[in-house]
């Protein structure tokens, strides 16, 4: 059974900080993995997917990093902003298939201060 | 940018009452979903709907749950009688061909309906 673990659960950094939030995952035999933002009582925004055949995909600022050897992706933000503080989740699908659920991570709470 | 459209954004309702909850995908997507979070957890599947039936549903997705996609827009979550564990954010997603294999697209997630029950 898939399992997703985003560790911390959250995060507070001074404004400017560049940043990494990880998210490990147990199934290595995916296809791809989603970075979705969730601002407080709102929807799920994705920001990126990244396929199992690319090593990295980037938006902007954002640039996410994808290693099924080891289980594991990273969401790298440069020179944050307080506009960024949301919770960021990960999500891989469950198994291979293409109405495959996808299995969440519970988030990393972000906090850019001033 | 096509959106995700759920009605209502917060419904209030009293133990054993009948919820219906609304979507409207993107016009040109073909797979439709139903998560849910209860506050302060993850983000949970209930079911998914290819082709006018049911493709998968989750141990929560019990026979209180059902879902429909009465014409060629809407896609609906009704719940017969509510619980009050059912109190949670309730997000229908959309995509055009699926998640679970090489070269899927992304899933696109509407903002929520938020349903307590009292």
């Amino acid at each position: 059974k898939q399992e997703v673990t985003q560790i911390p659960a959250a995060l507070s950094v001074p404004e400017g900080e560049n940043l990494v939030l990880n998210c490990s995952f147990t199934d290595s035999a995916i296809y791809n993995l989603q970075w979705f933002r969730q601002d407080p009582g709102k929807g799920l925004t994705s920001l990126l997917l990244i396929q199992s055949s690319q090593r990295e995909q980037t938006s902007g600022r954002l640039n996410a990093s994808l290693d099924k050897s080891s289980g594991r992706s990273t969401l790298y933000i440069a020179a944050s902003q307080p506009g960024d503080s949301a919770t960021y989740l990960c999500a891989v699908p469950a198994y291979t298939g293409a109405n495959s659920k996808l299995t969440f991570g519970k988030g990393i709470t972000l906090s850019v201060r001033p | 940018e096509p959106e995700v459209t759920q009605t209502p954004s917060h419904q209030v309702t009293q133990m054993g009452q009948e919820v219906i909850l609304r979507c409207v995908p993107i016009s040109n997507h073909l797979y439709f979903y139903w998560y849910r979070q209860i506050l302060g957890q993850k983000v949970e599947f209930l079911v998914s709907f290819y082709n006018n039936e049911i493709s998968e549903k989750s141990e929560i997705f019990d026979d209180q749950f059902s879902v429909e996609r009465p014409d060629g827009s809407n896609f609906t979550l009704k719940i017969r009688s509510t619980k009050l564990e059912d109190s949670a954010m309730y997000f229908c997603a959309s995509s055009v061909a699926g998640t679970g294999f090489s070269g899927a697209n992304v899933l696109t997630f509407g903002a929520g309906s938020r349903l307590t029950v009292l």
